[in-house]
């Protein structure tokens, strides 16, 4: 059983649509970080969310942590193709170890 | 230049054979990390390190082993390559404060 479940798998759309990916688990987190990465390279963190109900922005994107904290959104307003990669959602465990979800496939076609 | 670096970049092996795939930072973070990518299970960790000397097992850490004899490399060696080791491998150092786990490239690695 993933500890991180992200959805959608994939996901495909225009440029100039808004959306959204999510991150669930049962299990409660002190944190919770998003990773955008493009092909290539490694993932880059994006951001971390620590209070239960935080929204942090980062340009056109928003980040959302569950009143919970067992949850996470990601919401993209306008895409734009730079905005394609894959993004992952990730939590620290025991030993600073990341444990990350399987991530969202984002194509913005122009 | 500062930063973590892997090498090589891509690689092909033959089964059997021992490959050593190679990390280096220079921030001097105490932790470092390797995982590996694969479609269908995203990333899942091999092993890592709290310090040098210091080496622990991941998620899937069978047929690799590292060495971390100076705090600024953690090279992962496959002892006998298997297919199913076909993979991107990453290596990440973690540090301190908000933005605090760096990885690296990824060295592509081949198995046939």
């Amino acid at each position: 059983t993933q500890l991180l479940e992200q959805s959608p798998q994939f996901l495909s759309i225009q440029e100039g649509e808004n959306l959204t990916v999510y991150c669930n688990s049962s299990s409660v987190f002190s944190s919770l970080q998003w990773y955008r990465q493009e092909p290539g390279e490694g993932p880059v963190l994006l951001v971390t969310v620590v209070t239960g109900g935080e929204v942090k922005k980062l340009k056109r994107l928003t980040f959302q942590f569950g009143d919970a904290r067992k949850d996470s959104s990601l919401h993209i307003t306008a895409a734009q193709p730079g905005d394609t990669g894959l993004y992952l959602c990730a939590v620290e465990t025991s030993g600073s170890r990341l444990t990350f979800g399987e991530g969202t496939q984002l194509t913005v076609n122009p | 230049d500062a930063g973590i670096t892997q090498s090589p970049r891509y690689k092909i092996t033959e089964t059997g054979r021992q490959v050593t795939l190679m990390c280096h930072q220079t921030w001097s973070h105490s932790y470092m990390f390797w995982y590996r990518q694969d479609l269908g299970h995203g990333l899942r960790l091999i092993y890592y390190s709290a310090a040098a000397d210091i080496t622990d097992k991941g998620e899937v850490p069978d047929g690799y082993v590292v060495s971390r004899s100076k705090t600024e490399n953690f090279p992962l060696t496959l002892e006998s390559a298997t297919r199913s080791q076909t993979s991107v491998y990453f290596c990440a150092s973690r540090g301190t404060g908000v933005f605090r786990y760096t990885f690296g490239s990824g060295t592509r690695l081949t198995v046939v």
